[in-house]
């Protein structure tokens, strides 16, 4: 597609349930990030991947967050046993830079609640 | 913790005015990036300033760079009722993550 995009754009989710995140990506970008962004707040960062290596997993929150990218594209990011906490804005964005600095592209996010 | 933090967190201005919203970060960086939010969902690119860069220009976006003050500007000018979105800022330090701030809340009074 011409841009990135995610899916669901919104989920409403019971607690304690499990929920998948999809994204996109822009073809042949090799940089994939997740960010969450809560209500009114800036973008807090959750994982990076880049091509082939091992995935940046530092921002993720607990570890019942998890975060795979299928054949360098697809991206998954999986949140088991939810919490209110947990709901936010997920966003996913592209890159075609090797080294995150490059100008990223966003998808419109998944608006996640935990009822 | 943030890397990037802006400031004001809110501005209101008229349509025509100027608009002014800083971004001060804590270590040395590659590069500033200018996102713009609308609609509290995807962000779009704005502008990229270089650590050897000082200045640069968009349209109607200027954005200044102070490596020695680890702080950048974004200038609007001539705002319009469309431009009211939210400002972030970003900085990539190195390494893998881009870092962004909180956050300016435009509001442009038509």
């Amino acid at each position: 597609g011409a841009g990135v995009s995610q899916s669901p754009s919104n989920k409403v989710t019971e607690k304690g349930k499990d929920v998948e995140l999809r994204c996109d990506p822009i073809s042949g970008h090799t940089a994939l990030y997740w960010y969450r962004q809560s209500l009114g707040q800036g973008l807090e960062f959750l994982i990076y991947f880049q091509g082939n290596s091992a995935p940046d997993k530092s921002g993720l929150p607990s570890d019942r967050f998890s975060a795979e990218r299928t054949g360098g594209s697809v991206s998954t990011l999986t949140i088991q046993r939810t919490q209110q906490e947990d709901s936010a804005v997920y966003l996913c964005a592209s890159s075609l830079d090797r080294t995150g600095g490059l100008a990223a592209f966003f998808g419109q996010g998944t608006r996640l609640t935990v009822v | 913790s943030q890397q990037g933090e802006e400031d004001p967190q809110a501005l209101s201005i008229q349509e025509g005015e100027n608009a002014t919203m800083n971004c001060s970060y804590k270590t040395s960086i590659n590069n500033l990036q200018w996102y713009r939010q609308n609609s509290g969902r995807g962000l779009v690119h704005l502008i990229l300033i270089r650590s050897n860069e000082r200045e640069k220009h968009s349209g109607r976006l200027r954005v200044t760079l102070d490596t020695s003050k680890k702080s950048s500007s974004l200038l609007i000018t001539a705002s319009r009722a469309a431009d009211t979105a939210s400002y972030f800022c970003a900085t990539h330090a190195g390494g893998f993550k881009t870092i962004f701030g909180a956050g300016t809340r435009l509001f442009v009074k038509a």
